[in-house]
């Protein structure tokens, strides 16, 4: 079956730090790969998305991700983190079923600090 | 830019009431889904829905919810008797004519069941 692992519910930075909000998936198929991203009392924004052309993804507001198949990661980094930033960041996972199902994981909040 | 839009975007109903959220997909869309998160909890898949019919089904989706596409742009999730436990936010998604294109999610919903 196919699944998201996010590690660390939270995740905390300072302003101006690396941003690195890991994901794991599994899944016995080339996965199609996102990141969304949620502010408080808000809807889902997709930050970037990986579907099989380049591995590294670059999406908004600064954030990239890469996809390493051997170690079955997507992991979400940025440069420098802004206090903007400080939001619900989910990992998914979609999956050609019949559909387009969408499998999130459990969400990392991240805290940025002044 | 095209998006998903759903009504009401606060709905508070009585235990036991019938509600119906509404959303409009994107025109060109042919999946259509809806999604529930409980507060503080991650993203859960419900239902798929393509070519007027349900193709995908989560356990969360028994005998107490339906869907239909009751006109060529409305999308609609049915709950026909709410519990305190449906009190979530439910959000619609809709998904391009090509498989590889990932879903497009609205603003959501906030089901209050008191």
């Amino acid at each position: 079956a196919q699944s998201v692992t996010q590690l660390g519910s939270h995740v905390s930075v300072s302003e101006g730090a690396l941003v690195l909000l890991r994901c794991n998936y599994s899944s016995s198929v080339p996965p199609y790969l996102f990141w969304y991203v949620q502010y408080p009392n808000q809807g889902l924004q997709l930050l970037l998305k990986y579907t099989s052309a380049a591995t590294l993804v670059k999406g908004i507001n600064g954030f990239e991700a890469e996809f390493k198949k051997s170690e079955t990661s997507f992991h979400l980094t940025k440069p420098s983190a802004h206090m903007s930033d400080a939001a619900e960041y989910f990992c998914a996972v979609s999956l050609n079923t019949g559909g387009f199902k969408t499998i999130f994981g459990a969400g990392t909040r991240l805290f940025v600090k002044a | 830019e095209p998006e998903v839009t759903q009504t009401p975007s606060h709905q508070v109903t009585q235990m036991g009431q019938e509600v119906i959220l509404r959303c409009v997909p994107i025109s060109n869309h042919l999946y259509f889904y809806w999604y529930r998160q409980i507060l503080g909890q991650k993203v859960e898949f419900l239902v798929s829905f393509y070519n007027n019919e349900i193709s995908e089904k989560s356990e969360i989706f028994d005998d107490q919810f339906s869907v239909e596409r009751p006109d060529g742009s409305n999308f609609t999730l049915k709950i026909r008797s709410t519990k305190l436990e449906d009190s979530a936010m439910y959000f619609c998604a809709s998904g391009g004519q090509f498989l590889n294109t990932e879903a497009f999610f609205g603003q959501g919903t906030r089901l209050t069941v008191v």
